[in-house]
């Protein structure tokens, strides 16, 4: 079955600076990755998602980028906010099949 | 339109006792997905329905837990008897398509607590 490491557990940024959040999977099948944030007591809520048919996707300050051969990917986030603050997790579903993996989660913390 | 819908929002039980989690899809969503989110850690599918039929169940622990979907539309989870292991968030969601085709949204969930 599909495996998805996420890195890094915890993250602190300063009000304004990048955050990158990287994952990776084991099923070389997988082609569709989408990316989570769930704020404290909320539901998890797409944020963006990326094909494996497509390298990079980037919407306002968020972008996903894929690298297939390596079987990882990437959440950036520029000009980060104190709103961005939320636990982000990654996922993966394979092309075959129905299952969502998720990762184990980033809580990120942007400090002002 | 409506999110998907959960209840109860929360509950606490003892172990040993038995627990039903209630769930109401997106209208017009065909497939529902219960997840486990056990606290610190993403959340895990439990089971997968498209329609009333079960697509996958293969990390359902069938000792203890069963769902079903009679009509294919709102859903039930249950617990018996409960562990304290189970203490979690229990999320149902529902997506239009299944897999990779149909995003998936999530409902508000429900925390359980086993004492």
């Amino acid at each position: 079955g599909e495996n998805v490491e996420q890195h890094p557990s915890t993250l602190s940024v300063q009000e304004g600076d990048s955050a990158v959040i990287k994952c990776t999977y084991s099923d070389s099948a997988s082609n569709y990755f989408p990316w989570y944030k769930q704020e404290l007591g909320k539901r998890p809520q797409l944020i963006i998602d990326i094909r494996s048919n497509v390298g990079e996707k980037k919407d306002q300050r968020i972008a996903v980028t894929l690298n297939k051969t390596a079987k990882h990917f990437s959440l950036h986030i520029t000009e980060t906010q104190p709103e961005d603050s939320a636990v982000y997790f990654c996922a993966a579903i394979t092309g075959g099949g129905n299952k969502l993996t998720f990762g184990t989660g980033t809580q990120l913390k942007v400090e002002l | 339109e409506a999110g998907v819908a959960q209840s109860p929002r929360y509950k606490i039980i003892e172990k040993r006792q038995s627990v039903a989690f209630w769930c109401n899809p997106i209208s017009g969503h065909a497939t529902l997905y219960w997840y486990q989110q056990i606290l610190g850690q993403g959340p895990k599918l439990l089971i997968q329905f498209q329609n009333n039929g079960v697509v996958d169940d293969s990390q359902l622990p069938k000792d203890r837990f069963s769902a079903e979907r009679l009509k294919g539309v709102d859903s039930t989870l249950k617990i018996q008897p409960a562990k304290l292991e189970d203490s979690a968030v229990y999320l149902c969601a529902s997506s239009l398509l299944a897999g990779s085709q149909g995003e998936q949204f999530f409902g508000p969930g429900t925390r359980l607590t086993v004492l």
